[in-house]
C-alpha cells in the first residue's frame, strides 16, 4: 500500500496566484481531511470531506476551497494567493470521519511558498 | 471551545533520562486524546491514543480529566526519541485540533 501520497512535494507561486494540491488516500479510505502546518505551529484543520462531500471546515477564507472525486482522492484550491499562505499542508486520510480508534494517516505535505 | 495547549516548546534530556511532554486541553465533553510524532524528514504520524491506553516505544500518556490534561511520560529517553511532539485532541465534527508542538531532544 502506497499509503497517503500528496502532489507535488514542492511548490513557489506568486502573489495572487491560484494554486492546487492533490492527495490520493490510502486504499479503501473514503475521508479526506486538509491542514496547514505554518513553520513553528500544529497542523490547522481546513477541510473534511467524506464520500464526496464536505463534512466539515475551519475557520479559513473562502479563497480555499476542496473537492473530493469518486476514487476519493481530493484537491485543495486556494486563490488569491497571499504570502501567509505559505506553508506545509498536510493531507489526512481516515476509513470514516469518525475512527475512533485509529486517528488519521497522513501524507508527506506539499510545501507552498508564496513569493 | 477546543484548545490544546503544549507549553514547552523544546524539551531537553539526557538518553537514560525521564521525559514528560505536557499537553493541556480545553474542550466541552468527552474527549479523544492523541500524540502524534514526527521524526526528521518523516511525515507526522500517530504514536499513541488515549482510548486504548497503550505503551508505543515505551511511551505512555493518561488523560486527566480533572487536570485536562495528557501528558506524555517515558522513564528512560533513547537519543532516537528525538522528534517534534504533537497533543492533538478529536473535536467537535470529527477534526484533530493540535497543539503547537514540542521539539524533545534527547543528548547522549
Amino acid at each position: 500500500d502506497a499509503g497517503v501520497t500528496q502532489s507535488p512535494t514542492h511548490l513557489i507561486k506568486t502573489r495572487g496566484q491560484h494554486v492546487t494540491l492533490r492527495c490520493s488516500p490510502i486504499s479503501g479510505h473514503k475521508s479526506v481531511s486538509w491542514y496547514q502546518q505554518v513553520l513553528g505551529q500544529g497542523p490547522q484543520f481546513i477541510f473534511q470531506y467524506y464520500e464526496k462531500e464536505e463534512r466539515g471546515r475551519g475557520n479559513f477564507p473562502d479563497r480555499f476551497s476542496a473537492r473530493q472525486f469518486p476514487n476519493y482522492s481530493s484537491e485543495l484550491n486556494v486563490n488569491a494567493l497571499l504570502l501567509g499562505d505559505s506553508a506545509l499542508y498536510l493531507c489526512a486520510s481516515s476509513v470514516n470521519p469518525g475512527q475512533r480508534i485509529y486517528g488519521y494517516t497522513f501524507g508527506s505535505g506539499t510545501r507552498l511558498t508564496v513569493v | 471551545a477546543q484548545r490544546v495547549t503544549q507549553p514547552e516548546k523544546l524539551l531537553s534530556v539526557f538518553k537514560g533520562a525521564p521525559v514528560e511532554l505536557k499537553c493541556n486541553y480545553s474542550y466541552s465533553g468527552s474527549p479523544e486524546l492523541f500524540w502524534y510524532v514526527q521524526y526528521s524528514r518523516q511525515r507526522l504520524q500517530l504514536l499513541l491514543r488515549h482510548i486504548s491506553r497503550e505503551s508505543i516505544k515505551g511511551f505512555t500518556a493518561d488523560l486527566n480529566k480533572g487536570e485536562t490534561s495528557f501528558h506524555l511520560k517515558k522513564p528512560f529517553a533513547q537519543e532516537e526519541d528525538s522528534a517534534m511532539y504533537y497533543c492533538a485532541l478529536k473535536g467537535y465534527g470529527q477534526n484533530f485540533v493540535f497543539g503547537p508542538g514540542t521539539r524533545l531532544s534527547v543528548l547522549p
